[in-house]
């Protein structure tokens, strides 16, 4: 079974600079989620869809992210503009229902901004 | 608001030692526990996790977590740790009113040879 994809690895910009992350779930999944991984934290969440649909939202600064899932598959998150806060690692995960226990990550995305 | 902790931040230990990670959760009613674990350049993957029944849960790799509600922790515990253990270890809950995750700040295990 192939596991979730994410491109790509690694990024660095520039602050004010606009970035845009892509995942593809694992087949079948119907519920996504975006994290936010900074350095010497826990994962915290941004957004969570099912299918296409946003089931939360409520930890996504919605100012400069954004994200969509059009057609309940794949997933692109944008951050525009980045800010120096935003270093981070940005992990997505997938699940067949929204239950944590059955949450499968993919291996992140490291954004760097200076 | 739910938060979970996690005591030590870096662990050292020698090969065949016994392991003990702290994870202290606040939340008023029933919830759901997970370790997970990240092996270096590997994704996060689950340990084990605790929903309801026998407080002592058995996860992957000899691992084992013991879920006691009087004291808010769920602490992760292997009797003799390997070389391969070297990994960061989280730990998560979320009340059962919703299926969010609120995870704990990590642990970073070593394991010397």
């Amino acid at each position: 079974e192939a596991g979730v994809a994410q491109s790509p690895r690694y990024k660095i910009i520039e602050k004010r600079q606009s970035v845009a992350f892509w995942c593809n779930p694992i087949s079948g999944h119907a519920t996504l989620y975006w994290y936010q991984q900074i350095l010497g934290q826990g994962p915290k969440l941004l957004i969570q869809f099912q299918n296409n649909g946003v089931v939360d939202d409520s930890q996504l600064p919605k100012d400069r992210f954004s994200a969509e899932r059009l057609k309940g598959v794949d997933s692109t998150l944008k951050i525009q503009p980045a800010k120096l806060e935003d270093s981070a690692v940005y992990l997505c995960a997938s699940s067949l229902v929204a239950a944590p226990s059955g949450q499968f990550f993919g291996p992140g995305t490291r954004l760097t901004v200076l | 608001a739910q938060s979970v902790s996690q005591h030590n931040h870096h662990v050292i230990l020698s090969e065949a030692a016994s392991l003990e990670l702290g994870c202290n959760y606040s939340y008023g009613g029933t919830v759901n526990l997970f370790w997970y674990v990240q092996y270096p350049g590997q994704h996060l993957q689950l340990l084990l996790k605790y929903f309801s029944g026998d407080p002592l849960v058995k996860g992957i790799k000899g691992f084992e977590a013991e879920f006691i509600k009087s004291k808010f922790s769920f602490n992760l515990r292997k009797p003799s740790v390997q070389w391969s253990d070297t990994a960061e270890y989280f730990c998560a809950v979320n009340g059962k009113s919703n299926y969010q995750l609120i995870w704990g700040a990590g642990t970073k295990l070593i394991i010397k040879p």
